[in-house]
């Protein structure tokens, strides 16, 4: 069975402070997907990226970085000088891949690390 | 693109009624899911759809649930007998067509909240 672990429920930081939410994974499937979600307040989840298991490479968008290490199954988001508007519910999530190593949408999701960014 | 529309958003309900949340997803998706969620908690998996097709259920979907695409377009879930346990955030998405399909980006609604008393 596939599970994903965020072990910060919450975390507080002051506006241009780096964080890092932290994502651990188990899966018995050699090919899987990696995904991060936001939840602002208002509900709708947004996808922020995807991974798949084949490729290790960090990635880096504007202020938002992401550390794959697959020996440590980890995922981990840095958001780098963080915003008031980064304040929302972040969900690391895991999703098997068919054969021919696409993936779908049945996506396991993490419980979530509350990001409060005070100004 | 308009949206991943959920309606109602807030549903207050008395245990043993019925209750039928609509999704309209975005209009070319072909791929759509329902998820739920609780209080504190991610989403949970609870079925998908291509097209008309509902291709998976989870063990989540009991009896009293029915999910239903009747032309490919709008979703309806269903939920007979409500019980308290049922309260959650209920969540659809949708997903394109085609190789983009198989990045499992998946585009949202707000949710409809359902409560039993």
């Amino acid at each position: 069975a596939q599970k994903v672990t965020q072990a910060q429920t919450e975390i507080s930081v002051v506006e241009k402070e780096d964080v890092t939410l932290d994502c651990v994974y188990e899966t018995r499937d050699t090919t899987y997907y990696l995904f991060w979600y936001k939840q602002p307040p208002s509900g709708e989840l947004v996808f922020l990226i995807r991974r798949n298991s084949f490729d290790e490479q960090n990635e880096i968008s504007g202020r938002y970085s992401w550390n794959f290490q697959k020996s440590t199954s980890s995922f981990n988001f840095t958001i780098t000088a963080s915003q008031v508007v980064d304040s929302a519910v972040y969900f690391c999530a895991l999703s098997e891949a068919w054969a021919g190593g696409t993936s779908y949408g049945k996506l396991t999701f993490g419980q979530g690390t509350i990001l409060t960014v005070h100004p | 693109d308009t949206g991943v529309s959920q309606n109602p958003r807030h549903k207050i309900t008395k245990r043993g009624q019925n209750v039928t949340f609509r999704c309209d997803p975005i209009s070319e998706h072909n791929r759509l899911y329902w998820y739920r969620q609780t209080l504190g908690q991610g989403p949970e998996f609870l079925t998908y759809f291509q097209n008309e097709a509902q291709l998976e259920k989870s063990r989540l979907l009991s009896d009293r649930f029915s999910a239903e695409r009747p032309k490919g377009s709008f979703s309806t879930l269903e939920i007979q007998r409500t019980e308290q346990g049922d309260s959650a955030m209920y969540l659809c998405a949708s997903s394109r067509p085609g190789l983009a399909a198989n990045t499992g980006e998946l585009f949202f609604g707000e949710g409809s909240r359902l409560t039993v008393l």
